[in-house]
């Protein structure tokens, strides 16, 4: 059972425009909500974050917006650069005793100059 | 370099061999975690330490896997008589506020090739 799913394997964006990335989830447990981007040959690197009391966090040029009755996020990326071609996790966290992060499998972006 | 640190980066071994991976988690972190990449999946849950102790080993597969911290720092993961189905990235995560996982900083990984 999949608890974390991000439907789109890959995603192709011209640079510049708006990178929308997916991700649906069916724990309903969960209260904490990351997104982690992993370059070939490294580990993955946190992004941002959102709490469920929240429906949208912002950081530069990165918003995460959460629809919790829908148990669906989705990352925005806007104006999109080469530099953000990389992998994009989604994972989901519970607090409540585990500190385990459950994963998606990844949604992979390229930037088109 | 104050990032966590994972070695050795490649490790090929035979089916049925025994294998150490280690990491060595940012300074001053007291929580430490083992994930599973497999191709085409996203990192897997192996195991959580916070100090010394095994808080958490749900993830671990089976009794062929087991990991140990012993002074709170450096942790090991050992896996026994490995299978070809071992074949993964295997990374580590340090945090300094167990719980608040938007602080789970992660190493660039082994790769283990059972062959």
């Amino acid at each position: 059972d999949q608890q974390v799913k991000q439907n789109s394997p890959s995603l192709s964006v011209q640079e510049g425009r708006i990178s929308i990335l997916n991700c649906d989830y069916t724990n309903s447990m969960f209260d904490y909500f990351l997104w982690y981007k992993k370059y070939p040959a490294e580990g993955p690197t946190f992004l941002i974050s959102i709490s469920s009391i929240k429906d949208k966090n912002e950081d530069g040029r990165f918003t995460v917006f959460l629809n919790k009755s829908a148990k669906h996020l989705s990352l925005h990326i806007v104006p999109s650069q080469p530099g953000d071609s990389a992998v994009y996790f989604c994972a989901g966290y519970s607090g409540a005793g585990s500190y385990q992060l459950t994963f998606g499998k990844g949604t992979k972006l390229s930037v088109i100059p | 370099g104050a990032g966590v640190s994972q070695t050795p980066s490649n490790k090929v071994t035979e089916k049925g061999k025994y294998v150490e991976l280690r990491c060595d988690p940012i300074s001053g972190h007291t929580a430490l975690y083992w994930y599973r990449q497999s191709l085409g999946q996203g990192p897997e849950f192996l195991i959580y330490f916070q100090g010394t102790g095994a808080a958490d080993d749900s993830g671990l597969p089976n009794d062929r896997f087991f990991a140990v911290r012993p002074e709170g720092s450096v942790s090991t993961l050992k896996i026994q008589r490995t299978e070809r189905g071992d074949s993964a990235v295997y990374l580590c995560a340090s945090s300094l506020i167990p719980g608040l996982a938007d602080t789970q900083y992660f190493g660039p990984g082994t790769r283990l090739t059972v062959l």
